[in-house]
């Protein structure tokens, strides 16, 4: 079974300041993967997502995140944050389609001015 | 705008008094979804229907029952709710099983 782990429980950066958010994940198979970004009391909106093709997926907000095979990764980037980034963001991973997402723990960030 | 609807926003129920939630869907999308997230957690999937096919998660509790009466329309049952089912419920939908997912804005429960 698939599972995704996000090493980071709470982000603290500055605003303006670069930052990455790291989403790691276990499975044997192709998959498919996303970065869902949460604010408070709303549902989850999608940022990206990899299907397949270029490994490097540019998403809304000026957020990417690149897909690493070897390393079962998908980190998420963003050069320049901004207050308003200040959410909880989920990574999540599905088998090549057939089956439901299943998300990681989530990571907070939180961006100060 | 196509999107995913969840009434009402947010709920109010007594102890053991059943309760159900509703999600609609104008994506005419095959898979809907029911996820129960607290605070400060990953949102926790309880069941999904693929068209008619319920499929239930095995550690759902038998207090929380799904009805999908049409291909728009999908309801959660919580047939007596606990001091523990306190949270956001969330629906979503997707095209096929492991497609981008989309989600209503939620519905907050809270139980007296």
């Amino acid at each position: 079974a698939q599972s995704v782990t996000q090493l980071d429980s709470q982000v603290p950066v500055f605003e303006e300041a670069p930052v990455e958010l790291r989403c790691n994940y276990s499975s044997s198979v192709s998959v498919y993967l996303f970065w869902y970004v949460q604010y408070p009391n709303q549902g989850l909106q999608l940022l990206l997502k990899y299907l397949s093709g270029s490994t490097l997926v540019k998403g809304i907000n000026g957020f990417e995140a690149e897909f690493n095979k070897s390393q079962t990764s998908f980190h998420l980037r963003k050069p320049s944050v901004h207050i308003s980034d200040t959410a909880e963001y989920f990574c999540a991973v599905s088998q090549s389609g057939n089956t439901p997402l299943v998300f990681g723990k989530g990571t907070r960030l939180s961006v100060i001015a | 705008d196509a999107m995913v609807i969840q009434n009402p926003r947010y709920q109010v129920t007594q102890f053991g008094k059943p309760v159900t939630l509703s999600c609609s869907q104008t994506l005419n999308h095959n898979v809907m979804y029911w996820y129960q997230q607290k605070s400060s957690q990953a949102p926790k999937l309880l069941f999904h229907y693929y068209d008619k096919d319920f499929n239930n998660e095995a550690d759902t509790p038998d207090n929380f029952q799904s009805r999908r009466p049409n291909t728009s329309f999908c309801f959660l049952d919580i047939r007596s709710p606990g001091l523990g089912d306190a949270a956001m419920y969330l629906c979503a939908t997707s095209r096929v099983r492991g497609d981008e997912q989309f989600f209503g804005p939620g519905t907050r429960l809270t139980v007296l």
